[in-house]
This record gives C-alpha cells, sequence and structure tokens, in this order.
C-alpha cells in the first residue's frame, strides 16, 4: 500500500491529453513539493517534474505538472507512443522523515 | 559523462549481508545529497535511505522497512556512496538504484535527477 494514491492505468490516443492524479496527505504534499518520474520498462527512471510543475532542461513542454491541497496531478498533452510507460509521483513526507512514491500509473498509447 | 555506476549486488541467503556500490563520475560528488531507492520485480518504486553532503553533517535517513539493518555512507574522496545491507530478508529482494538529489544553482529541489542503472539483489535460500 502506497503513501501516495495513483490509478493503475491511464490511455489515450495519440494526440490526445492525458492526467494522472496523485492524492496524498498534509504530511507529504500538503507541505512539500510534487516530483513525477517516468520509467520505460527495463530502464531506470527518469525525473519529468520538479517542483510541482518545473521541467528539468530536455523534458519536452507537454509536459505538465500541477499541485492543488494535498494533490497533484501529471498532464501529457500530444500523447505520442514514446509516452508509452510507468509514471510515479512522488515527494517528501515529514512525518515519515523521507520520500514516498505512488504505486504508478501505466500510459498506453491506443 | 555524468553517471551513477552501482555494483555489489548478487544473490545471498535470508540473514546475510551485502554491500552495495555507487561510484559517481563526471561532477563533484561532495556538493550532492544521495539516495537508494529499489524497485522489487514487478513492483513500484521505494525509497530507502538518504545521505546528506558533509556541509549538512553528512546526516542520514532510512525507511521504516530498513531502520536497524541498512546502513548508507560515502565517501567523497572515492565519489562512492555505500549501502550496507543486514540480516536481509526476502521482501529485501529488489533492483537497487542509486540516485542523485536534484539541485540547481542556488538550491536543492527534493527530487532525484540522476539514476545508475540499477543493481540486483536476491534474497533467497
Amino acid at each position: 500500500q502506497s503513501v501516495l494514491t495513483q490509478p493503475p492505468s491511464a490511455s489515450g490516443a495519440p494526440g490526445q491529453r492525458v492526467t494522472i492524479s496523485c492524492s496524498g496527505s498534509s504530511s507529504n504534499i500538503g507541505s512539500n513539493t510534487v516530483n513525477w518520474y517516468q520509467q520505460v520498462p527495463r530502464t531506470a527512471p527518469k525525473l519529468l517534474i520538479y517542483s510541482n510543475n518545473q521541467r528539468p532542461s530536455g523534458v519536452p513542454d507537454r509536459f505538465s505538472g500541477s499541485k492543488s491541497g494535498t494533490s497533484a496531478s501529471l498532464a501529457i498533452s500530444g500523447l505520442q507512443s514514446e509516452d508509452e510507460a510507468e509514471y510515479y509521483c512522488a515527494g517528501w513526507d515529514d512525518s515519515l522523515k523521507g520520500w514516498v512514491f505512488g504505486g504508478g500509473t501505466k500510459v498506453t498509447v491506443l | 559523462e555524468v553517471q551513477l555506476v552501482e555494483s555489489g549486488g548478487g544473490l545471498v541467503q535470508p540473514g546475510r549481508s551485502l554491500r552495495l556500490s555507487c561510484t559517481g563520475s563526471g561532477f563533484t560528488f561532495g556538493d550532492y545529497g544521495m539516495s537508494w531507492v529499489r524497485q522489487a520485480p514487478g513492483k513500484g518504486l521505494e525509497w530507502v535511505s538518504f545521505i546528506r553532503i558533509k556541509a549538512y553533517g553528512g546526516t542520514r535517513e532510512y525507511a521504516a522497512s530498513v531502520k536497524g539493518r541498512f546502513t548508507i555512507s560515502r565517501d567523497d574522496s572515492k565519489s562512492i556512496a555505500y549501502l550496507q545491507l543486514n540480516s536481509l530478508k526476502t521482501e529485501d529482494t529488489a533492483v537497487y538504484y542509486c540516485t542523485r538529489e536534484y539541485c540547481t544553482a542556488n538550491s536543492c529541489h527534493d527530487a532525484f535527477d540522476l539514476w545508475g542503472q540499477g543493481t540486483m539483489v536476491t534474497v533467497s535460500s
């Protein structure tokens, strides 16, 4: 059981927009920033979004993040076949004194 | 090239120990906090441990699931982070990733921007 809650799956046709939610609590998302990672099968995760809505250099602007209260979301617009991957939200938890991850959302491009 | 390379994984019996190493290159290792994150077969990501830079005391944090059994350390002169795994359990079976804290010019962002390729630890009798 993950501390952060994500839907197990999401899908969309090429070019469409997909949104993934991440629900937490006052000790993690409610008081700290949220990050998103993309993991293509059999590879290491890649940082996609940090500080709720910031993209590291090299991440396409098709990926965007937002946060409100104890929830966050990742949006992928103009969905492409290479976006098929597992997506994880994560953040620091003040009570646990460590990082917590969501269970992951598998995105399928139809 | 900026990279992290893990080593030390393998097959080990329950109750035994293992030491993982993470060698950084292409950046000033001592300027970054380092973490270990693991992924059990077919499962999601789980943060394991974090060690701060010397300027912040080199203090350490552990997930509840490993506290008292695992120890993180660092040798900045060699650009290596270690994870000592003691009293291993079957549920510790996972790929262990070494990660670097994401820092820009003026601040760090509680995120991991650089990941190694991972090293597999299998705990089985």
